[in-house]
């Protein structure tokens, strides 16, 4: 019954490897983010959906690159990991109009 | 106890206090604040929101404050329990940025018996 699910929630990788992370959330909104909460706890968002349209693409890496395949659903791909990306990332979600944003778990990604 | 800024400080509390956790946000075009609880390992949790039409919110033990003259907010934890001990984070927001929320640092609440 989780609202906001995101696997795995943790993954430890070589630098240089492509990982993804996956997230799904089933209340039924219509918009979806990633953010990045680096080991100071700084929580900055990296991107966010509309209806399977990228609406906010913050100063990321372009090694990064968000695929939303339908509305509850919006998975990260990294490629050539760096020993900076090590970092918990968040998926969240809201309903459009209300600001409110539901959380998913994170995933602890160590890169090495 | 209280606490204030935008570094992650930790507000050490007496159980059956009263916390006072403060927050100064820099956009005055923010028309949304919504204060969230990140306990350790897990995502952040809503706990309360107000509008910028609004100086006073209250919720089942917490109440936010928000003072737009000194761009200044803060949440008042009631009788405060184990339970509160979290990261707490205050966000904001304006209406059109398509739920851009900014976040503020973070402050540690550690509850002591």
């Amino acid at each position: 019954d989780t609202a906001v699910s995101q696997t795995p929630k943790y993954l430890v990788t070589q630098m240089g490897n492509d990982k993804s992370i996956k997230c799904e959330q089933n209340l039924g909104h219509d918009t979806m983010y990633w953010y990045k909460q680096d080991s100071k706890k700084f929580l900055k968002i990296m991107f966010s959906y509309n209806n399977k349209e990228l609406i906010i693409n913050e100063t990321v890496p372009n090694r990064f690159s968000p695929k939303s395949p339908d509305k509850a659903h919006l998975n990260l791909h990294i490629n050539s990991l760096e020993l900076g990306d090590s970092a918990v990332y968040f998926c969240a979600s809201s309903q459009a109009g209300k600001e409110t944003q539901y959380f998913g778990p994170g995933t602890r990604l160590l890169v090495l | 106890g209280e606490s204030v800024g935008l570094h992650l400080p930790t507000l050490s509390v007496q159980e059956g206090d009263n916390s006072i956790i403060n927050c100064a946000y820099s956009n005055s075009a923010s028309d949304y604040f919504i204060w969230y609880k990140q306990e350790s390992g897990k995502g952040p949790q809503f706990i309360i929101d107000i509008r910028s039409n609004m100086d006073k919110r209250q919720g089942q033990r917490v109440t936010v404050l928000l003072n737009k003259t000194v761009k200044h907010l803060s949440l008042q934890i009631a009788a405060t329990q184990p339970g509160d001990s979290a990261v707490y984070f205050c966000a904001q927001v304006t209406t059109d940025s398509w739920g851009k929320l900014q976040f503020g640092a973070g402050t540690q609440v550690v509850v002591t018996p």
